[in-house]
Formats: C-alpha cells, sequence, structure tokens
C-alpha cells in the first residue's frame, strides 16, 4: 500500500493560465475524490468518481473546472483561466466501494497559488 | 443538507493531560456514520475513528475515544494521555448511509490542538 499520491505538491501561477493537477490513489479503491481546502476551512467536497464514471460535481465546480478519470485509475483535475478566488490545498482521496463506512485516504493535496 | 460545526478553533493542552474537541452536526438522516480526522503540519489527513450511527456504543481506538450523543447530535473527541505527536487540526466529519450518491465527506473547520511539553 503506497498510499495516495498527489501531483504537483505546489504549483504558483498567474492569473488567467491554465493548470492541472494528478492523483494517484490507492490501486485496488475504486472511488476518487476530490476536495479543496481553504485556509481556516475544512475541506469541501468538488466531485466523486467511481471508475471512470464521474457521478456527482458541487457547485464549487465551476464550468473553469472539470476532472477526469479515464481508465478508473488516475485522475486529472483541471482549472483553466485560474483566478486568484482558485487559491487554495486541492486534496485527491481514494476508497472501496461497499459502503460509506470505508475510510477514504487522503493523499498530500497540492497547494496552489494564484497570482 | 448536513452541517457539521467545530465551536474550538484552537484548544491547547500539556503534555500527558487529557482534552475533549467538541463537534455538533445537523442532519436529517437517521443512518450515518462520523469520523475524526487529524491533519498534522504540511502531512496528509488520517483517519484518528470512525463511529456507525446506529451503534450506541461509543468507539475506541487506543488513547481516543469519542462521546457520540445521537439525540444531541454531538461527537467529542476525547485525547488521552496526549503527545508532542498529537498536535494537529482535527477534523470533525460526517457522512450519509442513504445510498445513492451520497458519498462525499462533510467537513467542519476544524480545531487546531497544540501539546505542549
Amino acid at each position: 500500500d503506497t498510499g495516495v499520491s498527489q501531483d504537483p505538491r505546489h504549483k504558483i501561477t498567474k492569473r488567467g493560465q491554465n493548470v492541472t493537477f494528478r492523483c494517484d490513489p490507492i490501486s485496488e479503491h475504486n472511488r476518487l475524490y476530490w476536495y479543496r481546502q481553504t485556509l481556516g476551512q475544512g475541506p469541501e467536497f468538488l466531485t466523486y468518481f467511481q471508475n471512470e464514471a464521474q457521478l456527482e460535481k458541487s457547485r464549487l465546480l465551476s464550468d473553469r473546472f472539470s476532472a477526469e478519470r479515464p481508465k478508473g485509475s488516475f485522475s486529472t483535475l483541471e482549472i483553466q483561466r485560474t483566478e486568484q478566488g482558485d487559491s487554495a490545498m486541492y486534496l485527491c482521496a481514494s476508497t472501496r466501494a461497499g459502503g460509506n463506512y470505508n475510510e477514504q485516504f487522503f493523499g498530500p493535496g497540492t497547494r496552489l497559488t494564484v497570482l | 443538507a448536513q452541517t457539521v460545526t467545530q465551536s474550538q478553533p484552537e484548544m491547547s493542552v500539556q503534555e500527558a493531560e487529557t482534552v475533549t474537541l467538541s463537534c455538533t452536526y445537523d442532519t436529517s438522516e437517521n443512518n450515518y456514520y462520523l469520523f475524526w480526522y487529524k491533519q498534522p503540519p504540511s502531512r496528509q489527513m488520517i483517519l484518528v475513528i470512525r463511529q456507525e450511527a446506529y451503534k450506541q456504543q461509543n468507539a475506541t481506538e487506543n488513547r481516543f475515544s469519542v462521546n457520540f450523543q445521537k439525540a444531541a447530535k454531538s461527537f467529542s473527541l476525547k485525547i488521552s494521555d496526549s503527545q508532542l505527536g498529537d498536535t494537529a487540526m482535527y477534523f470533525c466529519a460526517f457522512i450519509p448511509d442513504s445510498g445513492g450518491s451520497n458519498y462525499k465527506l462533510t467537513f467542519g473547520k476544524g480545531t487546531l490542538l497544540t501539546v505542549n511539553p
């Protein structure tokens, strides 16, 4: 069990640029989640996949955000035309299907700073 | 919609002492799960303890235990024999067990716990 990994760990970008983050879940986990955490707040749900299907998206996920999980393994989260309000920690988590009792394992996060 | 409230933004405790972190939640669900997650500085979030709402017995994990009061919608975390490594942000989280697509965690704002030597 190598854990959930995320890349990059830090990203600094200028307003208006596009950024893409990657998440590699624990290999046998078929559910994958993206959360956003701003300073002084708890993580907020953005979207979730079961295998390759994106089953739910939060209202927080504007049209500038898109997430994919093409083969049901790793996932990418892209933000187009970044804004300063997008600055946050983006967390990925994964879990096995079979009930909400299952622990969601979190990655270390990608900290995005938009200048 | 569910909400989770942690009313203590920061707490501190002396090493080896006991501390209790508070959490309240609001939901119309009858079946759900509650979690405490720990996020150490610059490190990833890990699960500390979880509780099934249908279980009356409070969950315990070594030095960590919860006081779950379903009627009051309260879910506090007690840390006994506090250690320096317990210094972290602690998040209370809720997830319903209603099936469908409600698989996301709802978090509180967190409590920053500092354990002092």
